[in-house]
């Protein structure tokens, strides 16, 4: 069974804390992604990667920085929480043939 | 740039009821992909479907069925007798093809329709 599992289901962090969301997937796909989701807004993609250390910017990057190690993780840093970064944090993976891409279960996330 | 619309915002129905969840897309590309994705409460984004804009012939697996038409740029996803269980966010998303005709994964959302299915 295929899996992308992200580190924590919920965090409560403080604003102006360094926050790391981490994501691991089993698969061997090249492609990992880092989207947000907010109500009305559907999810928007913060970056994305095709290969390990190859990092782009997605949509909405600003504030947001990544890591890509080894090709089964993917890391998202933010390197000085607001509270406009209060939201649901969903991590993807896709490989070559499946093109589908399979998500993790999300990290709410709360900047207070 | 792609973009993905999904004009209804909640959608209430009773068991046994059909539903259609529509879905409209822009994109300048000539090969991409379309998807829908369930996202019940547990909160992981579940995949239902996959339709590259070369084949316009509709698919049904058991309930569901899609329709999709490129003279219109929709993609509907059609619920038939209804279910709590169908209950959930339902996203539309479209994605666009590398050189090699295959998809990087990197996908555009609509705003995603809340299904209720009441009892």
């Amino acid at each position: 069974d295929v899996k992308v599992t992200q580190s924590s289901r919920y965090l409560v962090k403080r604003t102006g804390e360094k926050v790391f969301l981490e994501c691991v997937q089993d698969m061997d796909h090249e492609n990992m992604f880092w989207y947000r989701q907010d109500p009305g807004l559907g999810l928007r993609l913060i970056y994305f990667s095709y290969d390990v250390k190859m990092k782009e910017k997605g949509d909405i990057p600003e504030g947001y920085s990544v890591s890509r190690e080894k090709k089964e993780r993917f890391s998202l840093i933010l390197e000085s929480a607001s509270t406009n970064q209060t939201s649901m944090y969903l991590c993807a993976s896709s490989g070559g043939v499946y093109t589908e891409a399979f998500f993790g279960q999300g990290t709410r996330l709360t900047v207070v | 740039a792609q973009k993905v619309t999904q004009a209804q915002t909640e959608i209430s129905v009773v068991e046994k009821e059909d539903v259609t969840l529509d879905c409209v897309y822009e994109t300048r590309d000539t090969t991409y992909y379309l998807f829908w994705y369930k996202q019940p409460p547990s909160g992981e984004l579940v995949f239902l479907i996959r339709r590259n804009s070369f084949d316009e012939q509709n698919e049904i697996s058991g309930r569901y069925s899609w329709n999709f038409q490129k003279s219109t740029s929709s993609f509907n996803f059609t619920i038939t007798a209804s279910q709590v269980v169908d209950s959930a966010v339902y996203f539309c998303a479209l994605s666009e093809a590398n050189a090699g005709g295959t998809s990087y994964g990197k996908l555009t959302f609509g705003q995603g329709t809340i299904l209720t299915v009441h009892p």
